[in-house]
């Protein structure tokens, strides 16, 4: 079983529609990390934080998602609005280090269907 | 961009033998991890390596940063080693990971 803990683990929304899932990382573990996984297997990673400040994330979840990591409460990451090509496997995983020489651990992921 | 290219795309096993996977990195890597994605999605930690050498009952890896490539070694296996083997590998500027695009194992009777 994961350290790392990502519920819903399936989400099916209409286009338009909010689409939110959670992530508890890891105890001890800082740094959060999140990625999308399409069906062809490509990975695009998304957004990262360190305690509940965002590191880095990219053009398209800083236009269309929102997400955050709170004292005490699971991270989040939300579609505000739900789009066909929105349809994937999310990750959330954690690691001790923002640095890619800390490994990771990965959540089971949270698969979203968008009809 | 930096790339990540994994060989074979896909695998297939008799119960018993064995094989390697291959993750070619364009540009100097830190370190590397490797996966095991089952079919419920969940990617298993399987090794982390900044460098050298890793050996965990049935599987080896090694990474290799000068030549810019990394080996998942498999011997001996067995029906629940079927999945798909993910490498994945980051400079140490940002924290994030760079994947291959996997290798589907499929290990038959």
């Amino acid at each position: 079983n994961s350290k790392v803990i990502q519920t819903p683990r399936y989400l099916v929304k209409g286009q338009g529609q909010k689409a939110k899932m959670r992530c508890i990382p890891e105890k001890g573990h800082p740094v959060v990390f999140w990625y999308q996984q399409n069906k062809n297997n490509e990975f695009k990673f998304l957004i990262n934080f360190q305690n509940q400040e965002v590191l880095q994330q990219i053009d398209m979840t800083e236009k269309r998602f929102s997400a955050e990591c709170p004292s005490n409460s699971p991270c989040s990451l939300e579609i505000q609005s739900s789009e066909a090509g929105d349809s994937a496997l999310y990750l959330c995983a954690s690691s001790l280090s923002p640095r890619a020489n800390s490994d990771y651990t990965f959540g089971s992921g949270t698969r979203l269907l968008v009809i | 961009g930096d790339q990540v290219e994994q060989s074979p795309s896909a695998l297939s096993l008799h119960e018993g033998t064995g094989s390697a996977l291959r993750c070619n990195f364009t540009t100097t890597m830190r370190a590397v991890q490797w996966f095991q994605q089952n079919s419920r999605g969940s990617l298993i930690n399987l090794f982390y390596l900044a460098s050298g050498t890793k050996e965990n009952g049935r599987l080896k890896s090694t990474f290799n940063s000068k030549e810019s490539y990394s080996t998942l070694h498999i011997r001996d296996a067995q029906l629940e080693d079927s999945g798909t083997y993910f490498c994945a590998a980051g400079t140490g500027n940002t924290g994030k990971l760079i994947f291959g695009l996997g290798t589907t194992l499929q290990v038959q009777p």
